[in-house]
């Protein structure tokens, strides 16, 4: 099946400093990725929907300037955490549908200390 | 935004009973898909069932879908320990994009 690779798979890192996280479509290409949140016990929360080659869209009462989201091309988008704060510590996960199917990444958690 | 929503938000059961969680959403949709979640890990796709389709088996795993009602439920019959996890079930609208329920904790004790 296909196969959605997320990099780091945890990250520990100091307030204040940048944090990026990688999502990979395998052996898919995809447009369109999206990335999730997750606190403990939580759902999933939609944070924004990368876009190849265009400004990625994000979900009310999430920062663009905070979360900066890179989708240069077709088979990897970034998400990048600046200035991190322990708040920011949470599970993210990225998501790529082929077709009808969405296949997720491994998850990054990340901790902020 | 999420629109779904599971009930029960937790559910403890013994081993070999069977399992039953349910999902209502809001708005129409193409499909609706169900997700497991080990802790602190991504989701795996269970399965995937259309609007036009009523009822999907996958091996222990039976999924009803009444979009009368805009409900599902996702039944796991014959559970077992390594059944333990979040179950989520996500709505695909239009767009392709999913939006996730509050999902179900289960505990299946051995």
């Amino acid at each position: 099946g296909a196969v959605v690779s997320q990099h780091p798979s945890r990250v520990i890192c100091k307030s204040g400093t940048s944090v990026k996280i990688e999502c990979r479509s395998l052996d898919f290409q995809a447009t369109t990725m999206f990335w999730y949140r997750q606190f403990p016990k939580q759902s999933l929360m939609l944070m924004a929907t990368s876009n190849e080659g265009s400004k990625a869209t994000y979900e009310q009462g999430v920062e663009k300037d905070k979360f900066l989201i890179n989708h240069a091309s077709l088979t990897l988008s970034t998400l990048t955490v600046t200035s991190a704060h322990p708040e920011d510590s949470s599970f993210y996960i990225c998501s790529a549908n082929r077709l009808t199917e969405a296949f997720f990444g491994q998850g990054t958690r990340l901790t902020v200390v | 935004s999420q629109q779904g929503e599971e009930d029960p938000q937790a559910l403890s059961i013994q081993e070999g009973e069977n399992a039953t969680m349910n999902c209502s959403y809001k708005t129409s949709i193409n499909n609706l898909q169900w997700y497991r979640q080990n802790s602190g890990r991504g989701l795996v796709h269970l399965i995937l069932i259309r609007s036009n389709e009523r009822e999907k088996h996958s091996g222990r795993l039976r999924v009803t879908l009444d979009t009368s009602k805009k409900s599902s439920s996702l039944l796991i019959t014959a559970s077992r320990a390594a059944d333990t996890a979040s179950y989520f079930c996500a709505t695909d609208n239009a767009g392709n994009m999913l939006t996730f329920g509050g999902g179900t904790r289960l505990m299946v004790k051995p």
